[in-house]
């Protein structure tokens, strides 16, 4: 069975800190991973996703997260975190081997950022 | 612009009535999923249909009923059967693959 963890339930940074939110993944073949943000009150807006080639993908508002195979793991990385980046944020896995394309989200990390 | 449109944002039941959810994408998506989101629960899915006429259960089914009549169209109906319906609801399209999901903006439950 597939699952993600997100060890981290909250985090707080600094405004022009860096962030890097953790994300262990489990399945059985090629995984595909995604990270998703959620203002409150909002629908999950597609961040970066990676499928192969490149483990290092950029996304939208500065992100980037690197896939480790050898570590199950897909962090999500800014070098310089603003205070519209405060949200909660979700990593989830499917695979080729997953008919239906059903993703498993983990449980989230609230980021909160400090003037 | 394509999309996935929820509605109504906010919606409030008395106990013991049925209440409907609707989700709409213009997207061409085969697949729809409904979740429900708890705080510090994350997302869980509810029920979810891949193809038209098509649905399955998924890991809170209990309480809750959907159809899938036209592509476009997946609503869901919380029941009185459903004990704790207080909650946020996001309905979300896909493709079968690997392109991910494409979530609405999510509908927020409240029994009164």
């Amino acid at each position: 069975a597939q699952s993600v963890t997100q060890p981290d339930i909250h985090i707080t940074v600094s405004e022009g800190a860096s962030l890097e939110l953790r994300c262990n993944y489990s399945y059985g073949a090629t995984p595909y991973l995604f990270w998703y943000v959620q203002s409150p009150g909002q629908g999950l807006q597609l961040l970066l996703k990676y499928f192969s080639g490149d483990t290092l993908v950029q996304g939208i508002k500065g992100f980037e997260a690197e896939f480790k195979r050898s570590q199950s793991s897909f962090n999500l990385r800014k070098p310089s975190v603003h205070w519209s980046d405060a949200a909660e944020y979700f990593c989830a896995v499917t695979g080729i081997n997953n008919a239906g394309n059903m993703l498993t989200f983990g449980g989230g990390t609230r980021l909160m950022v400090k003037p | 612009d394509g999309g996935i449109t929820q509605s109504p944002k906010y919606l409030f039941r008395k106990e013991g009535q049925n209440v409907t959810l609707s989700c709409e994408q213009n997207l061409n998506h085969d697949a729809m999923y409904w979740y429900r989101q708890d705080p510090g629960q994350g997302l869980r899915l509810i029920y979810y249909s891949q193809i038209v006429n098509d649905f399955q259960k998924g890991d809170i089914a209990e309480g809750y009923s959907v159809s899938r009549e036209k592509k476009e169209s997946f609503p869901l109906t919380v029941t009185s059967a459903q004990k704790n319906p207080t909650a946020f609801y996001l309905c979300a399209s896909g493709f079968p693959g690997t392109a991910g999901y494409t979530f609405g903006s999510g509908t927020r439950l409240t029994v009164v």
